[in-house]
């Protein structure tokens, strides 16, 4: 079937404005994650989902950022009150395996931009 | 403390030839697993491979195999007969504890793998 999708592609806002990132993992996939790579940067865990609940949120940087999952699939990142460091590529994974490997596999990002 | 260090920001290879890129760890968890992906010019990060520190062997996926070096908290990846579609950003990644709801993926810093034809 289909990968892991993310909307939208880019996303240029303005500071102090919200903006709401969407991701749409493999069906069947019941773990979701997301994750912020900054320029040069290797990539920094935000948030993760097993189903519709979030055992993790430890890398959530502000009460800015919120998630949540909806029917077990798709997932809303939203950032509050935008901020110029909030400037990065938001990717969106999601495993099948519980155990083991659980390899992630990973949607294209949603670049963004605060001006 | 950085808990994945890839030592090699850029790395140049002869198309057909084998290249070791370099990454070491930090866990004093006894159970972990690292993860190699690939991430091309377009952005999305692709599954390489994966290797448990209870694998008895190293792990190897058609041209990639893991050099997995437990006492020295080493697991390069050796990409054996380059091509020119190797050409990317490699990030080694961890994951501390054996899954349940410990499992975001630590990242290194990657490395930047161009393959000359």
């Amino acid at each position: 079937g289909a990968g892991v999708s993310q909307s939208p592609s880019n996303k240029v806002t303005e500071k102090g404005k919200d903006v709401e990132l969407r991701c749409d993992p493999i069906s069947g996939h019941t773990a979701l994650y997301w994750y912020r790579q900054s320029l040069g940067q290797g990539l920094e865990f935000l948030i993760y989902f097993q189903g519709n609940s979030a055992p993790d949120k430890s890398g959530l940087p502000s009460d800015r950022f919120s998630a949540e999952r909806t029917g077990g699939s798709v997932s809303t990142l939203t950032i509050q009150r935008t901020q110029q460091e909030d400037s990065a590529v938001y990717l969106c994974a999601s495993s099948q395996k519980v155990f083991g490997s659980a390899e992630q596999y990973f949607g294209p990002g949603t670049r963004l931009t605060v001006t | 403390a950085q808990k994945i260090t890839q030592t090699q920001p850029g790395m140049f290879v002869q198309e057909k030839e084998a290249v070791t890129l370099d990454c070491t760890y930090d866990t004093s968890d006894p159970s972990y697993g690292l993860f190699w992906y690939k991430q091309p010019s377009s952005g999305e990060m692709i599954f390489l491979i994966y290797q448990g520190s209870y694998d008895q062997q190293n792990a190897t996926e058609g041209r990639y195999s893991l050099n997995f070096q437990k006492a020295r908290k080493s697991a390069n990846l050796v990409i054996s007969a380059s091509q020119l579609g190797d050409s990317a950003m490699y990030f080694c990644a961890m994951r501390e504890g054996q899954g349940g709801n410990n499992r975001k993926l630590i990242w290194g810093l990657g490395t930047s793998l161009a393959v000359n034809p």
